[in-house]
């Protein structure tokens, strides 16, 4: 099994540029989460999808943030335009049942930086 | 809301010597505890959680938590630590709403082992 698989792992660009983060998900996790990690603290959720329904995405900025599942299994996180307090690490996360808590498994992250 | 602190933002022990890696815990209701660890520029990975039952948790490593309801904590502890666990360490706890599971992260320790 592959694990959660993100990509790229490292970008840089520079502000006001579009940027754009894939996750792959484990097969048959229905619930899949963007967590937000600035340096030094822990993750923060950005938005959580049930299948193809983002169900809380009450922590994503949506003036610049944007996200799809297209199809209910992959997903792609995107910023535009970006800002420099947007350099952070994004880890992609799923679950078998977003509803019963399963064990989160958690794909390695990319890490953005803005300059 | 749900939340856990983690009162040390970094905790030094000598390779073979016990460690303790504190988390304290605000929740209502029962609380549902997880310990994950993270490796540098690696994703989060899952040790250990506490959803009812015995008070003292083993997880993955041989790594262990305590579950201290009067206290309102759950410390990470290992009888004897090796270099190889230097790692980053986050305290989490998982809060319901809308019928669907999130987990809340606490800010991190990081552990040094030295040789």
């Amino acid at each position: 099994e592959a694990g959660v698989v993100q990509s790229p792992r490292y970008k840089i660009i520079e502000k006001k540029q579009p940027v754009a983060f894939w996750c792959n998900p484990i097969s048959g996790h229905n619930t899949l989460y963007w967590y937000r990690q600035n340096l030094g603290q822990g993750p923060e959720l950005l938005i959580r999808y049930e299948n193809e329904e983002a169900v809380d995405d009450s922590q994503l900025p949506k003036d610049r943030f944007s996200a799809e599942r297209l199809k209910g299994v992959d997903s792609t996180l995107k910023i535009q335009p970006a800002e420099l307090g947007d350099s952070a690490v994004y880890l992609c996360a799923s679950s078998q049942n977003g509803r019963t808590g399963g064990s989160y498994t958690f794909g390695s992250g990319t890490r953005l930086t803005v300059v | 809301a749900q939340s856990v602190a983690q009162p040390e933002d970094q905790v030094n022990v000598a390779e073979g010597n016990p460690l303790t890696v504190k988390c304290t815990y605000s929740v209502s209701g029962n609380p549902y505890l997880f310990w994950y660890v993270q490796y540098p520029n690696r994703g989060l990975q899952f040790l250990l959680k506490y959803i009812t039952g015995d008070n003292l948790v083993k997880g993955s490593y041989g790594f262990e938590a305590e579950f201290n309801k009067s206290q309102t904590s759950f410390h990470l502890k290992k009888p004897s630590a090796l270099v190889s666990d230097s790692a980053l360490y986050f305290c989490a706890v998982r809060e319901s709403t809308t019928g669907f599971q999130k987990l809340v992260f606490g800010t991190g320790t990081r552990l040094l082992v030295s040789p």
